[in-house]
C-alpha cells in the first residue's frame, strides 16, 4: 500500500503556482519523498525527490516539513500542459530490496485552467 | 530513438490468443519493470529484472510471462488472458533497481483489450 495521503483533485489558474501537498505522517528516516506525474495516456515522469531539505529543479519545486511528516510540490507557473495526475512516493534508500520500489498510490489529479 | 519505446502501442486480443509486449530502452540501464495500470486503478508493479535477472514477481499470474533477454529488452507474453486483463501496460528503465538517486524513465504503454 502506498504510505502517502493526497486530496484526490485540485484546479490551478495558468500563470499562477500550483501547491500539491501530501502527507506522509509514518516515513522513516532512510525514506525519500519522490514526486512523479502522468500526463493522460503516458507514462509517468519524475519531477523531483528529496530526503529533508528543500529542493528544487527546472520543473519544480519540493518543500519538505521538518519534521518530515508532510511535503508539498510547487509548480511556480502552472500551464495547460501541466494538467496531470501528480503521484507523492515515498521510497526506501535499499539497495537491491524491494523496499526501493516505487509504490504509487491514486495521486492528485491537478487541472490547470486557462 | 531516445528514451523507453514500447510496441505495440495499442493491442486487442480475444482470450485464447498469444501475444507479446515488447520495451526497449537506449538509456544504457541495467533495471526494467513492467507495471499494469487499469482503470481508475493506481500503477501495479508486476516484475523486476536488475541485469537480465528477475528480482520481483508481485504475484502476478503465471498468463502473464515476462521475458529480458538483455538488459535494453523486457518482453511480456501474454497467454489465455481474461477481459479483467485490459489495461495499459507500462515499462520503465533505470540505472539499477532497489537503488535510490535511480529515478524510472517510463515507456508511453502499449493499451491491452482483451475480448
Amino acid at each position: 500500500d502506498a504510505k502517502t495521503t493526497q486530496p484526490p483533485s485540485m484546479d490551478c489558474a495558468e500563470g499562477r503556482a500550483a501547491n500539491l501537498p501530501c502527507n506522509h505522517s509514518t516515513i522513516s528516516g532512510n525514506e525519500y519523498v519522490y514526486w512523479y506525474r502522468q500526463i493522460h495516456s503516458q507514462g509517468p515522469q519524475y519531477i523531483i525527490h528529496g530526503l529533508k531539505n528543500n529542493e528544487t529543479n527546472e520543473m519544480a519545486s519540493l518543500i519538505i516539513t521538518e519534521d518530515r511528516k508532510s511535503s508539498t510540490l510547487i509548480l511556480p507557473h502552472a500551464t495547460l500542459r501541466d494538467t496531470a495526475v501528480y503521484y507523492c512516493i515515498v521510497r526506501s534508500e535499499n539497495y537491491g530490496g524491494s523496499q526501493g520500489n516505487l509504490i504509487f498510490g491514486k495521486g492528485t489529479k491537478l487541472s490547470v485552467k486557462p | 530513438e531516445t528514451g523507453v519505446t514500447q510496441t505495440p502501442r495499442h493491442l486487442v486480443m480475444g482470450m485464447t490468443n498469444k501475444k507479446s509486449l515488447k520495451c526497449e530502452q537506449h538509456l544504457g540501464h541495467n533495471a526494467m519493470y513492467w507495471y499494469k495500470q487499469s482503470a481508475k486503478k493506481p500503477l501495479e508493479l508486476m516484475f523486476v529484472y536488475n541485469f537480465k535477472e528477475q528480482t520481483e514477481n508481485n504475484s502476478v499470474p503465471s498468463r502473464f510471462s515476462p521475458e529480458c533477454p538483455n538488459s535494453s529488452h523486457l518482453f511480456l507474453h501474454l497467454h489465455t488472458l481474461q477481459p479483467e486483463d485490459s489495461a495499459l501496460y507500462l515499462c520503465a528503465s533505470s540505472p539499477q533497481s532497489g537503488r535510490t538517486y535511480n529515478e524510472q524513465f517510463f515507456g508511453p504503454g502499449t493499451r491491452l483489450t482483451v475480448l
